[in-house]
C-alpha cells in the first residue's frame, strides 16, 4: 500500500522550460512535505518542503504548490537548468506521530540543452 | 553543515558474508536511519533508531540487522549477505523534531554505499 505516489518515472523538459514534478498521497494524517533531489552515486540532499497550513512555498526556482484537499503536491522548476538532471523524491510525514519520512518511488527528470 | 559519513562508497562482498555498514553524523541527532535505492522501488526504510540502543523495524527489516552503542554512530549489519541484496544503501540522520520549525523531520544524507553481493 504506496502512501506516496509519484506516478511519472521519468520526465524530460527543454532547458528555460518549466519542469512540474507531480506527488499524491493516501494518508489524510500527513501535514509536513518535503522533495528531495538525488544525482547519481550521491545520497539525497533537501530542496524544499512545505506544511500544510500553507499551499505554496517558494524558495528561488523552485516552488512546491499543496493541494490538501486533492492530497496532491507538485514542485515547479523555472527555469528549467540542465544541471537539474537528477531524481527527485517527494516525502511526506506526520509532524504528530513518527520521525518517519515515508517517500515516493522518484521521478527522474532530464532537461535538454 | 551537517555532515553524514559513511564508511565505504563502495563495496563488494561474497553470498554468505557478514557486512557491516557504518554511518556517522555530527550534528549530535537523535534519530538515524537506514534505507536501500533500487531502481523503480525508492528509497525503502530498512531500520531506524531514535536513541542510543533504541531501534524500530522499517519495511524490509528481514535480513538485516542493526546497532546503535553511541548517538552519533548507526550500524547496518547483514547478518548473512545475498545476491538479493546488491543495492545502494543510504543512512539519514535528522533532529528531534520541534513545533513550529520549519523542517521538522528533515533528514540528512549520507553519499551512499554501492554494495554488490557476489
Amino acid at each position: 500500500d504506496q502512501q506516496v505516489k509519484q506516478n511519472s518515472p521519468s520526465l524530460s523538459v527543454q532547458e528555460g522550460r518549466i519542469s512540474i514534478l507531480n506527488c499524491d498521497y493516501t494518508n489524510s494524517m500527513f501535514d509536513y512535505f518535503l522533495w528531495y533531489k538525488k544525482y547519481p552515486a550521491e545520497g539525497p540532499t533537501f530542496l524544499i518542503s512545505i506544511s500544510s497550513i500553507k499551499d505554496k512555498n517558494e524558495d528561488g526556482r523552485f516552488t512546491v504548490f499543496l493541494n490538501k484537499s486533492a492530497k496532491h503536491l507538485s514542485l515547479h522548476i523555472v527555469p528549467s537548468q540542465p544541471g537539474d538532471s537528477a531524481v527527485y523524491f517527494c516525502a511526506a510525514s506526520d509532524q504528530g506521530g513518527s520521525e518517519k519520512l515515508v517517500f515516493g518511488k522518484g521521478t527522474k527528470l532530464t532537461v535538454n540543452p | 553543515d551537517v555532515k553524514v559519513t559513511q564508511s565505504s562508497r563502495y563495496l563488494v562482498k561474497r553470498t554468505g558474508e557478514k557486512v557491516f555498514l557504518e554511518c556517522v553524523q555530527d550534528m549530535d541527532h537523535e534519530n538515524m536511519f537506514w534505507y536501500r535505492q533500487d531502481p523503480g522501488l525508492g528509497l525503502r526504510l530498512i531500520y531506524f533508531s531514535y536513541d542510543v540502543k533504541m531501534k524500530e523495524k522499517g519495511d524490509i527489516p528481514e535480513g538485516y540487522s542493526v546497532s546503535r552503542e553511541k548517538k552519533e554512530r548507526f550500524s547496518l549489519i547483514l547478518e548473512s549477505a545475498s545476491t538479493n541484496q546488491t543495492s545502494m544503501y543510504l543512512c539519514a540522520s535528522s533532529v528531534e523534531g520541534l513545533a513550529g520549525a520549519l523542517r521538522y523531520n528533515e533528514q540528512f544524507f549520507g553519499p551512499g554505499t554501492r554494495l554488490t553481493v557476489l
